[in-house]
């Protein structure tokens, strides 16, 4: 049962290139989130997904992008990378009965 | 907006000592979770509280959620070095899908 998994593990990239960064579940959970975790700020939620189609913003969305066309994928685009967002991205996924989330083992992403 | 206040942030302890970790926040929460993260890996949930003065015991860890729903501690016992990691703690608020993140606390227990 693999749950969630990340890809890359690991990304550098330069500044300006956009990046996309991989979730998949291989439950149907209905919510699924991405945080970012920085030292001095915990982690933070970027977006997140109610369901297939529908996704709203997270208390730091801005340079972000995301879709949700299918239940189990919800990938994470940085359509111009920047310096700031050199982070640890974590995806997570919860059922719609109960408050716990199941984290994937998170992105490093270096942009440069 | 920081909605929970984690203290200490830090802490460095000997195997064997017991301590508590403390989550606090203004607002109330429907519920509150404890994860625990070691490096290079997500989050893992160690616990959740839903009910105002609620106790959960998981071995020598000790969960408690306050009266009002806008606090809990987690007292650990005898740590061990197997301890080690980043404590999070998580609230819930009703009819919000979201889980707010306080900013951790490392914890080294050392042999």
């Amino acid at each position: 049962d693999a749950g969630i998994t990340q890809s890359p593990r690991y990304k550098i990239t330069e500044t300006g290139r956009q990046v996309t960064l991989m979730c998949h579940q291989t439950w149907s959970h209905s919510y699924m989130f991405w945080y970012r975790q920085d030292l001095g700020h915990g982690l933070r939620l970027i977006y997140y997904s109610a369901a297939a189609d529908i996704t709203d913003k997270g208390e730091v969305p801005d340079g972000y992008v995301v879709s949700r066309s299918k239940t189990e994928n919800f990938p994470l685009t940085l359509e111009s990378a920047t310096r700031s967002q050199t982070s640890v991205y974590f995806c997570a996924a919860r059922t719609g009965r109960g408050p716990q989330a199941f984290f994937g083992q998170g992105t490093r992403l270096t942009v440069v | 907006t920081q909605l929970l206040e984690q203290s200490p942030q830090f802490l460095s302890i000997q195997e064997g000592e017991n301590l508590t970790v403390y989550c606090n926040s203004s607002s109330v929460f429907s519920s509150l979770q404890w994860y625990r993260q070691e490096p290079g890996e997500g989050p893992v949930l160690l616990v959740t509280v839903v009910t105002g003065g609620e106790v959960k015991k998981l071995k020598r860890l000790t969960f408690q959620f306050g009266d009002a729903r806008k606090d809990s501690s987690l007292h650990i016992t005898a740590a061990q070095p197997g301890d080690t990691g980043l404590y999070l703690c998580a609230g819930g608020q009703g009819g919000s899908e979201k889980l707010v993140f306080g900013k951790g606390m490392k914890l080294t227990v050392n042999p």
